[in-house]
């Protein structure tokens, strides 16, 4: 199982915000950075945080990163309906000498 | 624009071996760190490993599960890496994904449309 955790389902409303929260340890997100991932269904993945909170280009600024500790934290404003999909955080885990995932959070738009 | 495609996925036995390819175009290939990651049916994304470029030595890293079976390798006069598969597991069963990593440690901001890899009998 993932080292990293993710409430399995997150929910908003179009045009405000959610926030997807990801814990860690501190031989992962404790001493690393964190990146975040979209994956729309039936797509592959795609990159929309590194480095805890830089966006790549293309990436609207809707969507903003955080870390704190432990701890890390995407969140999503304005939300639109084809903002629905898994959003994964990840981050280098130095005890495991390996990339881990999170468990990935399910994004609805009500 | 870089542009990852995979190939060689397809149906192997339990026990068997196989070997995907992963292309790229769109950058300097010799300077790239590239990575494999495995999404199981119905589950969540799985990291399996990466290459680093040849200048930053070439090493390899792997996830525990595929540690010892799995390999990948790299080409640079072909702008290629290789996932070399090993003796194979029915919870191997995936689509593999193939992206290039933008920042270090594993930043992938490139990936491929992903090949599926079944192991049955």
């Amino acid at each position: 199982q993932s080292v990293l955790t993710q409430p399995p389902s997150a929910s908003g409303t179009p045009g405000l915000w959610v926030t997807i929260p990801c814990s860690g340890s501190s031989s992962n997100i404790g001493k690393n950075p964190v990146n975040w991932y979209q994956q729309l269904p039936r797509t592959a993945p795609k990159l929309l945080i590194y480095k805890n909170n830089q966006r790549p280009s293309g990436v609207p600024d809707r969507f903003s990163g955080s870390k704190s500790g432990t701890s890390a934290s995407l969140a999503i404003s304005g939300l639109y309906s084809e903002d629905e999909g898994d959003y994964y955080c990840a981050a280098w885990d130095d005890s495991l000498n390996a990339y881990v995932f999170g468990t990935g959070t399910q994004v609805t738009v009500l | 624009e870089v542009q990852v495609v995979e190939s060689g996925g397809g149906l192997v036995q339990p026990g068997g071996s196989l070997r995907l390819s992963c292309a790229v175009s769109g950058l300097s290939f010799s300077d790239a760190w590239m990575s494999w990651v495995r999404q199981g049916p119905g589950k969540g994304l799985e990291w399996v490993g990466r290459i680093k470029s040849k200048r930053s030595g070439g090493t390899t890293d792997y996830a525990a599960p595929v540690r010892g079976r799995f390999s990948i390798s790299r080409d640079d006069s072909k702008s290629t890496i290789y996932l070399q598969m090993n003796s194979l597991k029915i919870e191997d069963t995936a689509v593999y994904y193939c992206a290039y990593i933008a920042w270090a440690p594993v930043a992938m901001n490139s990936w491929g449309q992903g090949g599926l890899v079944t192991v049955s009998s």
